[in-house]
């Protein structure tokens, strides 16, 4: 989606530390959400925020870490708690949260942590 | 929580044959689901979802069922192109916020020229 940008595309990291992955939007969406991606698995959320300076945990919270200072940027930490980090990260978002808008996927970051 | 079931995991057809993909749910007050594509190396993109007060729903050559006594929900897709081969997810939420929405593991879709 060309109104979600998400960097970089790759990521390395060595074990121990932690690493930030963008997600910026121009779509003037209020909602953004992190999800992970796993090989066979569905996705799965990790934070949300439905507007600035708020942001809620999502099913796989732990080990990460987000903020929303800006309505357009919704940045994801991956600190060195998470004990299997290596994934395919995808940032969402979505015009409201009443009567369930479309998500609008950017085209995520994969992090690899050696 | 709601919990999304799908199945298969991977279906290869011929060009120009339909394909079904099934999704079961467990949350009886699930009521949104929509259904995404993703293609090798992007972002999953909505092609159709249904609400639960609509049986069926077209768009072209896709098409979205639904049945909510038995909890399942079907996409399928006729005349099968090979730009249609991609990765497709069904997704179901019990309310109107995306935060409670969940996902199936994914069909791996192969339309064969």
């Amino acid at each position: 989606d060309g109104g979600i940008t998400q960097s970089p595309k790759y990521l390395f990291r060595k074990e121990g530390q932690n690493v930030t992955l963008s997600c910026e939007q121009n779509l003037n969406h209020d909602a953004m959400y992190w999800y992970r991606q796993d090989p066979g698995q569905g996705l799965r959320l990790i934070y949300y925020s439905q507007i600035v300076n708020d942001f809620q945990k999502g099913d796989i919270a732990e080990g990460y870490s987000v903020s929303r200072e800006k309505k357009e940027s919704f940045p994801l930490t991956v600190t060195s708690a998470q004990k299997n980090p290596t994934a395919f990260y995808l940032c969402a978002t979505a015009r409201g949260t009443v009567t369930n808008s479309p998500l609008h996927f950017g085209n995520g970051t994969r992090l690899t942590v050696t | 929580g709601e919990n999304v079931e799908q199945h298969p995991s991977t279906l290869s057809v011929q060009e120009g044959d339909s394909a079904v993909i099934k999704c079961t749910y467990s949350d009886s007050a699930s009521n949104y689901f929509p259904w995404y594509k993703q293609e090798l190396g992007k972002g999953p993109q909505l092609i159709i979802d249904i609400r639960s007060n609509v049986g069926e729903k077209k768009d072209q050559r896709i098409a979205v069922t639904l049945n909510k006594t038995a909890k399942h929900f079907s996409l399928h897709i006729t005349e099968t192109q090979p730009e249609d081969s991609a990765v497709y997810f069904c997704a179901a939420t019990p309310s109107h916020n995306n935060n409670d929405m969940r996902f199936g593991a994914g069909t791996r879709l192969t339309v064969k020229p």
